[in-house]
């Protein structure tokens, strides 16, 4: 079974600074997809990035990136430019990518990221 | 394009009773997945369905069931309510199963007294 990892419960950063959080993750499949999804209090679940594991270059998008390294099973997530408005709950998610088989998405424990002034 | 829909938003039960919670896709979607969140066992998948069809289920009892409906609105199910449901439930809509990125409602929030 896949499992994931989020080392770090709590991270805090100033605003206009950058932070990055941490995922590591357990599998044993070639083909997968990982996700950084954000939960603000409202508790709505927020699609932040996606990348998928065959693809060596990093996902971007806006002032959210990724840096996964395969090999190491990891895959961290750095906000650049910090608003208060980031401030969430953030989940890393595992899918697998056998074609066909269930959407399942496997979480990890969540990083509350405080955004302070 | 309208979003993921879950309702009630708000639901308050009592052990024993039974509760239906509903979600309609994003318009085009076919996949429905359910996840309930709690402080302490975090995001747990509950099941998914395509096509009117459970694909997949979680390790939770029997008593959490679920339903697809042909315009692929869902329906999940607990009977004999127990105070240990009390959690946040989620529903996700995708495409298709597979390859496609996964879109969450607000959840519906469940209060068993």
């Amino acid at each position: 079974a896949q499992t994931v990892t989020q080392s770090q419960p709590e991270m805090s950063v100033q605003e206009a600074e950058t932070v990055t959080l941490s995922c590591t993750y357990d599998t044993s499949e070639s083909d997968y997809y990982l996700f950084w999804y954000k939960q603000p209090p409202s508790r709505q679940m927020i699609l932040v990035i996606r990348q998928e594991a065959y693809k060596q270059q990093n996902a971007t998008e806006n002032r959210f990136s990724v840096n996964f390294q395969k090999a190491a099973k990891s895959f961290s997530l750095k906000i650049s430019d910090s608003q208060l408005g980031d401030a969430a709950m953030y989940f890393c998610a595992y899918r697998s990518g056998h074609t066909g088989t269930a959407s399942k998405l496997t979480f990890g424990t969540g990083t509350r990221l405080q955004v302070t002034l | 394009k309208a979003g993921v829909t879950q309702t009630p938003r708000y639901l308050i039960k009592t052990r024993g009773q039974q509760v239906t919670l509903s979600c309609s896709p994003i318009s085009g979607h076919r996949s429905v997945s359910w996840y309930q969140q709690t402080p302490g066992q975090g995001l747990q998948f509950l099941f998914e369905y395509f096509s009117e069809t459970q694909r997949n289920k979680g390790n939770f009892p029997g008593r959490f069931s679920g339903r697809q409906f042909s315009n692929s609105r869902s329906e999940m199910n607990v009977s004999t309510l127990e105070l240990g449901d009390s959690a946040l439930y989620l529903c996700a809509s995708s495409l298709n199963v597979g390859q496609e990125t996964q879109y969450f409602g607000p959840g519906t929030r469940l209060l068993v007294l």
